[in-house]
């Protein structure tokens, strides 16, 4: 079945520093990608997708690029802010129908960032 | 996006009763989903909310102990029946608005079973 691997957190970054998650991915096919944020007491945001190989998904500068050779969807932000501070969760969708369309998350990663 | 509306966000049960949750969404959707999410883990799908039949439940989930209806395009509730404090999680439920588009959630209703 499709899984997701997650970095796993806590992360802790200075104001302005330098942001990876990394994600990667098992499925068959070719399926779609997300992250999603969750702040504090809230439910979860689609931040970016990407549908297909080499698609870059950013959103809010916030990047991430589909790798189908390294199965990979790394989350990556240049200067992260104190508002950015939540539980990121990679997640994908399989390309077919029936059980594989379903959503697959990671475990989610939490993100603080002190001022 | 579609705006999800959930009701209630919180709530604190007694062991025993039961609990339903309202999800309603402001444009016709061809899916919706409802997920279960423990404290600090991730998100677990419980059903797929069918509209006009019954939901289709995931491993290890059954229809006695959550009860879902989709009268409509619109709405659908989740019932979490004969409750425990194994039970405390976040529910949340989601939304399709056509096929290959992403869900998107709504705030998630926070349940505490005393």
């Amino acid at each position: 079945g499709n899984s997701v691997t997650q970095m796993e957190g806590p992360v802790t970054l200075s104001e302005e520093a330098f942001l990876t998650i990394n994600c990667t991915y098992t499925a068959t096919g070719y399926p779609s990608l997300f992250w999603y944020v969750q702040y504090p007491g809230e439910g979860l945001q689609l931040l970016l997708k990407a549908t297909k190989a080499d698609d870059k998904g950013s959103n809010k500068g916030f990047e991430a690029t589909y790798r189908k050779e390294t199965t990979s969807f790394h989350l990556e932000k240049g200067s992260v802010q104190v508002s950015d501070s939540a539980v990121y969760f990679c997640a994908l969708r399989g390309d077919s129908g029936g059980s594989n369309y379903k959503l697959t998350f990671g475990k989610g990663t939490l993100l603080t960032v002190n001022p | 996006s579609a705006v999800i509306s959930q009701k209630p966000s919180r709530d604190i049960c007694q062991r025993g009763t039961s609990l339903t949750i309202q999800c309603q969404v402001d444009s016709q959707v061809t899916m919706m989903f409802w997920y279960r999410q423990q404290p600090g883990q991730s998100l677990t799908l419980i059903a797929t909310a069918n509209q006009g039949s019954e939901a289709t439940y995931e491993s290890g989930f059954v229809i006695d102990k959550f009860p879902i209806s989709r009268p409509n395009l619109t709405f659908s509730t989740l019932t979490v029946s004969n409750m425990s404090p194994e039970d405390s999680s976040i529910y949340l439920c989601s939304v399709e608005q056509g096929v290959n588009q992403p869900q998107h959630f709504g705030d998630g209703t926070r349940l505490s079973i005393l």
